[in-house]
């Protein structure tokens, strides 16, 4: 049990294009999901937490307007990374936490590459 | 603020037993996570702690104890396999998880 999925698992893209990535909690309801992103031999860091039917809440220094976070249901959160540039380039990892408790669990990760 | 410190390399011997430490001083606490994260992927959940004491899970352990901002997880019976970073993570009350920089874990024959 509690698996969480991303989609893509790696995507490579053009400077200046938008990118979706979904994550979507398989056999558990998550009313909040996490995003996070790690450059190489780095710790992860917090993106934003991402609520079911309101807005996201984002850490500070990331911009809400370039990352944009939908949490339309339950089970699924997208993060759009807009007008992407090499420098967006990351592993871009997503949490769910099980409304039943407090664990947290990871999907498998999407690796961004912006040319 | 919130600060969590573990020890950022250890290495041992297949068989062997490592304990890797991590103390943590936050504003809250909700619970403490241990994560195991190989190379170029995504962490993996090994343990929960929320109250004080020793949660076993096969080869892996951890152990809380709360008053004095202290965990560990345990692993036994090391495996070449068991080579990755091992990610200690503090749950401050507000749902996120502050994550220590976690301890690279390298395992020799």
């Amino acid at each position: 049990g509690a698996v969480v999925s991303q989609h893509p698992s790696w995507v490579i893209c053009k400077s200046g294009t938008s990118v979706k990535i979904e994550c979507r909690s398989l056999d558990f309801q998550a009313t909040t999901m996490f995003w996070y992103r790690q450059f190489p031999k780095q710790s992860l860091m917090l993106m934003a937490t991402s609520n079911e039917g309101s807005k996201a809440t984002y850490e500070q220094g990331v911009e809400k307007d370039k990352f944009l976070i939908n949490h339309a249901s339950l089970t699924l959160s997208t993060l759009t990374v807009t007008s992407a540039h090499p420098e967006d380039s990351s592993f871009y990892i997503c949490s769910a936490r099980e409304n039943t408790g407090g664990a947290q669990y990871f999907g498998p990760g999407t690796r961004l590459t912006v040319l | 603020g919130q600060n969590i410190d573990q020890p950022t390399e250890m290495t041992a011997t297949e068989g062997a037993i490592v304990q890797i430490n991590c103390t943590y001083q936050t504003s809250g606490f909700n619970g403490l996570f241990w994560y195991q994260q190989h190379a170029g992927e995504a962490p993996t959940f090994l343990s929960y702690n929320v109250l004080d004491g020793l949660e076993e899970k096969g080869r892996f352990s951890s152990f809380l104890s709360r008053s004095k901002g202290y965990s560990y997880l345990l692993l036994k019976e090391l495996q070449m396999k068991d080579s990755a970073s091992y990610l200690c993570a503090v749950n401050s009350g507000y749902s996120t998880l502050t994550f220590g920089k976690g301890t690279m874990l390298l395992v020799s024959p």
